[in-house]
């Protein structure tokens, strides 16, 4: 049962566009949704967070979206830059526990 | 202040022999997670331990098992390994008390031959 689904497994935009990385999930129980990005050969790194009583988390160039009603969450980056080029992974945090449930991850290519 | 430790990056191991990965996390930081990444699975979660205890724990046989100290050092073993263990093996490590972010280590890549 995949609680975290990254239904993309990849994506390529222009240096300068949008990129715009979706995530759906099952579990109601979750109530943070937290996005890494990951080079390879290196750990994860996170990049932001939402709390699920909100709708819109803004970070610089990163803005990440939740759509509770349709358990949709989507990770927005603007400008895209090259060294934006990495797997990106969502992960849920369910209430009252430290585990992560991690999607399949997303790679993105940012071409120039 | 330093990141995430573990140790080995890589390693090569034969099929029925064991292996134990370590991972050090940020000082301060009382929780440590392990995760398993491979290429059609992603990160899975393999267990949680905090102040010496495991709080959570995966879907993974009995073969994976882990440990923490007293100093939030943490462990984990693989016994009679399998083909199918090849993989990168992630430490997490959490400040506690529900810190939503989450540092990670480099990982240890390890490969049964």
């Amino acid at each position: 049962d995949q609680q975290v689904k990254q239904n993309s497994p990849s994506l390529s935009v222009q240096e300068g566009r949008i990129s715009i990385l979706n995530c759906d999930y099952t579990n109601s129980m979750f109530d943070y949704f937290l996005w890494y990005k990951k080079y390879p050969a290196e750990g994860p790194t996170f990049l932001i967070s939402i709390s699920s009583i909100k709708d819109k988390n803004e970070d610089g160039r990163f803005t990440v979206f939740l759509n509770k009603s349709a358990k949709h969450l989507s990770l927005h980056i603007v400008p895209s830059q090259p060294g934006d080029s990495a797997v990106y992974f969502c992960a849920g945090l369910q209430g009252g526990s430290e585990k992560l449930v991690f999607g399949k991850g997303t790679k993105l290519t940012v071409n120039p | 202040k330093a990141g995430v430790t573990q140790t080995p990056r890589y390693l090569i191991k034969t099929r029925g022999q064991q292996v134990t990965l370590s991972c050090s996390p940020i000082s301060g930081h009382r929780s440590v997670s392990w995760y398993q990444q491979t290429p059609g699975q992603g990160l899975q979660f393999l267990f949680e331990y905090f102040s010496e205890t495991q709080r959570n724990k995966g879907n993974f046989p009995g073969r994976f098992s882990g440990r923490q100290f007293s100093n939030s050092r943490s462990e984990m073993n693989v016994s009679t390994l399998e083909l199918g263990d090849s993989a990168l093996y992630l430490c997490a490590s959490i400040r506690g008390a529900r810190d939503t972010e989450a540092f990670f280590g480099q990982g240890t890549r390890l490969t049964v031959v």
